[in-house]
């Protein structure tokens, strides 16, 4: 079967970096895509790597690891408006997004 | 550049009710998606359409569930009857092809059913 596997919830402090990781299992694989969901909002965009390697993007980081079926969001210089979900979602050989539960993540001052 | 636009954004309605939301994409996406998203949890696809034609229905309860999208532009999801089962936050989202492309979401309709 195909299946997402991120943590349900995670606490980092304001200024702090964190690392959010995702394992996917896929019928195929096309590329891994990460999103930000706030409380009651839609999701929007953030990352998609489709090759191995760490793609940066100012304060957010995304690695994958075809090999091993792994990825990691990586946070800096956490800020409060951060506290969100984070939202995991690889594609399989159909094109279609398999996507993960999410991750909360909480900031604390 | 206008986003994907739905509405209603809130709907309440008594069980056995039909209800329906309508999403607009953004100009020039030829696909759109329509989710189901449950608190906690991530979005689940339920139709994707390729211009005017559903290309992935299989998460589709089509006994009750249904959609359109006339002209390959604006969509209709519709729920007849709706179901207590039913209540979660709809989602649209479009993208410009059907291979892997970024996919924007609208706002969302949350579901309310009694």
């Amino acid at each position: 079967g195909q299946n997402i596997d991120q943590p349900t919830e995670m606490t980092a402090t304001e200024g702090a970096i964190v690392q959010i990781n995702c394992t996917y299992q896929t019928s195929g694989f096309n590329g891994l895509f990460w999103y930000q969901q706030h409380a009651g909002e839609a999701p929007t965009f953030l990352s998609y790597n489709v090759l191995d390697g760490l793609e940066e993007k100012g304060r957010f980081s995304s690695f994958l690891s075809r090999s091993k079926g792994y990825s990691y969001l990586l946070l800096k210089e956490l800020q409060m408006k951060d506290s969100a979900s984070y939202l995991c979602a690889a594609t399989d050989s159909n094109y279609q997004l398999i996507w993960g539960a999410g991750t909360k993540l909480i900031i604390k001052p | 550049e206008a986003g994907v636009v739905q509405s209603p954004r809130y709907k309440i309605i008594e069980k056995k009710q039909p209800v329906a939301f309508w999403c607009n994409p953004i100009s020039g996406h030829n696909t759109l998606y329509w989710y189901r998203q449950n608190l906690g949890q991530g979005p689940e696809l339920l139709i994707r359409y390729e211009n005017e034609e559903a290309v992935d229905d299989s998460q589709l309860p089509k006994d009750r569930f249904s959609a359109e999208r006339l002209k390959g532009v604006d969509s209709t999801l519709k729920i007849q009857p709706a179901e207590l089962g039913d209540s979660a936050v709809y989602l649209c989202a479009s993208s410009l092809g059907r291979d892997v492309e970024t996919q924007y979401f609208g706002p969302g309709t949350r579901l309310l059913v009694l």
